[in-house]
């Protein structure tokens, strides 16, 4: 199965600057089928990115993901504090789908 | 408003069984497959299992196999997942997720999610 690890583990920034996670595959991910989620505590994920850049409905245009083949970025252009939370890509190009650990952003 | 309500979690011990259940609404149930996706204390998300919108077809976790059962009642707009011989590696949130495009067999993305059951497998 892929495996998917992000970075950092737990990422520290103030309001109003830039967010950059990775995401990086053990293998190639099929037609860059990777997503991103976002998850706060007590709550389910809630996507933000599939496809590897396009936005989810509703997500705000500050959310942008990029990159193909085994390494993935979603960028947060200017963090706003509801922007803190734990984010997780996902690869739903090969059985099983798997996810990463997961990035901590957190403010610091 | 699409939402998803998982029940049915607790504790229970090393070998027990638990029946989880997800309650959709907001949405026609019966035309979309489903997945339970779970969380385990302090790690990642794993995929649990999947189920397509007329419940003919399952797939499972190596993990769970054999073991867990999905199932669904489209009359009820309600998904289930039947959880035998538990162990503590189970131990887990367990999610119910609404995949909105796959791209090979069960291998999706979920546009909704509910918040979780806890399951505790512990003596």
């Amino acid at each position: 199965e892929i495996v998917l690890t992000q970075s950092p583990g737990t990422l520290s920034l103030s309001p109003g600057e830039r967010a950059t996670l990775s995401c990086r595959a053990s293998q190639s991910v099929f037609n860059n089928y990777l997503a991103w989620y976002q998850q706060k505590p007590g709550q389910g994920p809630r996507l933000l990115i599939y496809g590897a850049s396009s936005r989810a409905t509703g997500i705000p245009d500050r959310f942008s993901g990029s990159g193909s083949g085994t390494d993935f970025i979603l960028t947060i252009s200017r963090l706003e504090p509801e922007d803190f939370a734990v984010y997780h890509c996902q690869q739903y190009g090969t059985s099983p789908r798997t996810f990463g650990q997961g990035t901590k952003l957190e403010i610091k | 408003e699409v939402q998803l309500v998982e029940s049915g979690g607790g504790l229970v011990q090393p070998g027990g069984s638990l029946r989880l259940s997800c309650a959709a609404s907001g949405f026609s149930f019966s035309l979309y497959s489903m997945s339970w996706v779970r969380q385990a204390p302090g790690k990642g998300l794993e995929w649990v299992s999947y189920i397509n919108n007329g419940g003919t077809a399952t797939y499972y976790a190596d993990s769970v196999k054999g073991r867990f059962t999905i199932s669904r009642d489209n009359a009820e707009n309600s998904l289930y997942l039947q959880m035998n011989s538990l162990r503590a590696e189970d131990t887990a949130l367990y999610f119910c997720a609404r995949p909105i495009h796959c791209g090979t067999g069960a291998s999706c993305y979920d546009d909704c999610w509910g918040q979780g059951t806890l399951v505790t497998v512990s003596s």
